[in-house]
C-alpha cells in the first residue's frame, strides 16, 4: 500500500486553464504539506496544514488554493496557469505529535507542465 | 533564519569510490536533519535521519553524523555502486518538528561502472 499518493502522475495543459492536484495518505498523520521543485531540484514548502487548518502559506500566489476535505487529503488546486507554475509538486506528510513527527514522507510528486 | 547549504554537485564516481557529499546548516536550537534520496524520475525517499548532537544515522551503507559543534551533517558512504546515482538532498526541521523542512540545493551524484 501506498502511504502518500498523488494523482495524477503527469499534468500537461495549456496556460490559463485550472487543474487539481490530489494527495492522500493512509499513515494516519495530522500534518500534511505542499512543496515546488523547481527545474533546478530546488524545493520549497508552499503550504501547510494541521487537522484540515492551513498552517503555513508561503508567499504562495493566491491562484493557488489548497483544500483539506479531511485530515488524509490535501488537494491543490491551481487557476489561471501560467508558464512559471511548470514544476514537479510533492505532498508530504506527518504526525503532528509524538516520536518521529519530525519525519515527512513524500509523495511520488506530480510533474505539471504549462504550455 | 533557517537555512542549509550542502556542497554543489555534480558529483562523478567511479564503482566502489568513496563518497562524502557535505551539509552545514543555520538554525536556532536543536534542529531535526534528513538526508533524502531523489532516483531519477521518482519522487523523494528519506534516506536518513538524526534528531539530536551526536546520532548516527544510517542505512543502506550511508551514514551521517550530527555534529553540534560544526552545524554539520556530512554524508558517506564506503563504496558507491551504479544504483546510488541519484539526488541528494539535506534538510533541516526546526527544533519542535511538525514545521516545514528546509531543504539544501541538492547534489546530483553520478556513479559509473
Amino acid at each position: 500500500d501506498t502511504a502518500v499518493s498523488q494523482t495524477p502522475k503527469y499534468l500537461v495543459t495549456q496556460m490559463g486553464n485550472d487543474k487539481s492536484i490530489k494527495c492522500e495518505q493512509n499513515l494516519g498523520h495530522d500534518t500534511m504539506y505542499w512543496y515546488k521543485q523547481d527545474s533546478k531540484k530546488f524545493l520549497k514548502i508552499m503550504f501547510s496544514y494541521n487537522n484540515k487548518e492551513l498552517i503555513i502559506n508561503e508567499t504562495v500566489p493566491n491562484r493557488f488554493s489548497p483544500k483539506s476535505p479531511d485530515k488524509a487529503h490535501l488537494n491543490l488546486h491551481i487557476n489561471s496557469l501560467e508558464l512559471g507554475d511548470s514544476a514537479v509538486y510533492f505532498c508530504a506528510s506527518s504526525p503532528s505529535s509524538g516520536a518521529g513527527k519530525e519525519t515527512q514522507y513524500f509523495g511520488p510528486g506530480t510533474r505539471l507542465l504549462v504550455l | 533564519g533557517n537555512s542549509v547549504t550542502q556542497m554543489e554537485g555534480p558529483v562523478t564516481l567511479s564503482e566502489e569510490a568513496f563518497l562524502t557529499i557535505n551539509c552545514t546548516y543555520t538554525a536556532t536550537g536543536y534542529p531535526s536533519l534528513f538526508w533524502y534520496v531523489q532516483y531519477p524520475g521518482e519522487g523523494l525517499q528519506l534516506l536518513l535521519k538524526a534528531t539530536k548532537a551526536d546520532d548516527k544515522g544510517s542505512n543502506k551503507g550511508f551514514e551521517a553524523t550530527y555534529r553540534k559543534e560544526t552545524t554539520s551533517f556530512h554524508l558517506e558512504k564506503g563504496s558507491v555502486q551504479v544504483s546510488d546515482s541519484a539526488v541528494y538532498f539535506c534538510a533541516l526541521s526546526p527544533q519542535g518538528g511538525s514545521e516545514k523542512l528546509v531543504f539544501g540545493k541538492g547534489t546530483k551524484l553520478t556513479v559509473n561502472p
